[in-house]
């Protein structure tokens, strides 16, 4: 079994929609959770950044984290198709300079 | 804007040949540096953690001798392929913490090697 479980989609949602992206994992050290966004060819963005169970929003992304059921939610609302890319779950036990787990990442496409 | 740099962004060399991709903290210090792998509609794959001052960590089956890592500052790693051969060719992505109290990880924008 994998660390982190990340459903790898692809998803196709049209434009406007609310956009629902999710990761399980095993480990209950992690305490870091992260959302990343990657385009063709590009490195990862930085999309989000939560530290242990809550919620967290930022403009049209809105951040979960459920300790208690070790599952991490992305949420994309009124989703625009420059949305359409990779988001990529991700996790560490501890602060500071730490190796972080990744899920498969999801492929988003958001129709016009 | 960009807080961590790649450099070259695409590399095209012959087998045989040795290349070096230079990835910089643009304006916070990282004592420490990730260096990914990602193949074609892949994750990112941990090859070695780069520390200033001291010996890479290289994560399970990655050759040491074959990717060499130098932390040669507080803001620059570089990785050498070595003896570079078609499948090494790859996208090749760094990452570094910016720091207290969050230590945020930053991305480069990564570099394409081919070899052919």
């Amino acid at each position: 079994q994998k660390e982190v479980e990340q459903d790898p989609g692809p998803l196709s949602v049209p434009e406007g929609a609310i956009v629902s992206l999710n990761c399980t994992y095993s480990n209950s050290a992690f305490q870091y959770f992260m959302w990343y966004r990657q385009y063709s060819r590009k490195g990862p963005e930085l999309l989000m950044y939560t530290y242990s169970s809550g919620n967290k929003e930022d403009g049209r992304f809105t951040a979960q984290v459920d300790k208690s059921s070790k599952y991490i939610s992305l949420f994309i609302r009124d989703s625009q198709p420059s949305d359409s890319a990779t988001y990529l779950c991700a996790m560490s036990a501890g602060q500071g300079a730490q190796k972080l787990v990744f899920g498969q990442g999801t492929r988003l496409t958001i129709n016009p | 804007g960009a807080v961590v740099s790649q450099h070259p962004s695409r590399v095209i060399c012959k087998s045989g040949t040795s290349v070096k991709i230079e990835c910089r903290s643009l304006d916070f210090q990282a004592t420490t540096m990730f260096w990914y792998r990602q193949f074609p509609k892949k994750s990112l794959m941990l090859m070695a953690t780069s520390n200033e001052g001291s010996k890479a960590t290289y994560e399970q089956g990655v050759e040491k001798d074959k990717f060499l890592i130098n932390h040669a500052s507080l803001t620059l790693s570089t990785l050498t392929v070595t003896s570079a051969h078609p499948e090494d060719s790859s996208f090749y992505i760094c990452s570094a913490p910016r720091g207290s109290p969050s230590y945020e990880q930053y991305f480069g924008p990564g570099t394409r090697l081919t070899v052919t």
